[in-house]
């Protein structure tokens, strides 16, 4: 069965701080990872994903798959990033859902 | 370029009654879904499609039927609304070969009385 974990339902840290969001996932074969964002009104959104390898809006997010992990990292927090995020995992090779965690609201306090 | 729509955004419901929720969108897209949204819940599936004409059980489907009998359309269907099913509706849309990026609604809040 695939379960994603984010144990941090509230996550509050300071502009300029650096911010870690958590995530844990249980999966038998191979995943895909991604984590999603949901800005305040706007829609949800795909933020990055491990395949791509890349950095955007300064965060980055590395597979662990010996810890099952796949936690969001930016070094220095600022306060447009104060959304809801979500990480979210598929089975490689023509997945046909996505299956989420519960969320985690991060809040930069200036 | 709409996206993804649907309709309505609010409804207010009483127990028992029944409503459908829409979803459009315009990316020619084999992929659908409709996800429900809850505080300390996360996003869980409803029901999803992978194509006009299939449609496929999610993780909480009870209480819930859906229709696609064209491909822009998905269609969730509550027909006896239950206070448990007051939340916020998500569908979004995915290009076939796998799914990689959800493009989603603006989300339906409904409440059941």
């Amino acid at each position: 069965a695939q379960r994603v974990t984010q144990p941090e339902k509230l996550l509050s840290v300071f502009k300029g701080a650096p911010v870690e969001l958590k995530c844990n996932y249980s999966y038998s074969g191979s995943p895909e990872l991604f984590w999603y964002v949901q800005y305040s009104r706007q829609r949800l959104q795909l933020l990055l994903r491990h395949i791509s390898r890349e950095s955007i809006k300064g965060f980055t997010a590395d597979l662990n798959k010996g810890e099952t992990s796949f936690h969001l990292k930016k070094p220095f927090a600022q306060e447009e990033d104060s959304a809801m995020y979500y990480c979210a995992l598929s089975g490689l090779q023509g997945a046909q859902k996505l299956v989420f965690g519960q969320g985690t609201r991060l809040t930069i306090n200036p | 370029n709409a996206g993804v729509t649907q309709t309505p955004k609010f409804r207010v419901l009483k127990t028992g009654q029944s409503m459908t929720l829409l979803c459009a969108q315009d990316m020619n897209h084999e992929y659908m879904y409709w996800y429900r949204q809850d505080p300390g819940m996360g996003l869980r599936l409803i029901h999803y499609s992978v194509g006009e004409g299939t449609t496929a059980k999610g993780e909480v489907p009870d209480g819930y039927n859906v229709s696609r009998l064209k491909k822009q359309n998905f269609l969730l269907g509550l027909e006896s609304a239950a206070p448990s099913q007051t939340s916020v509706y998500f569908c979004a849309s995915s290009p076939p070969g796998g799914v990689r990026e959800l493009f989603f609604g603006e989300g339906s809040r409904l409440t059941v009385l």
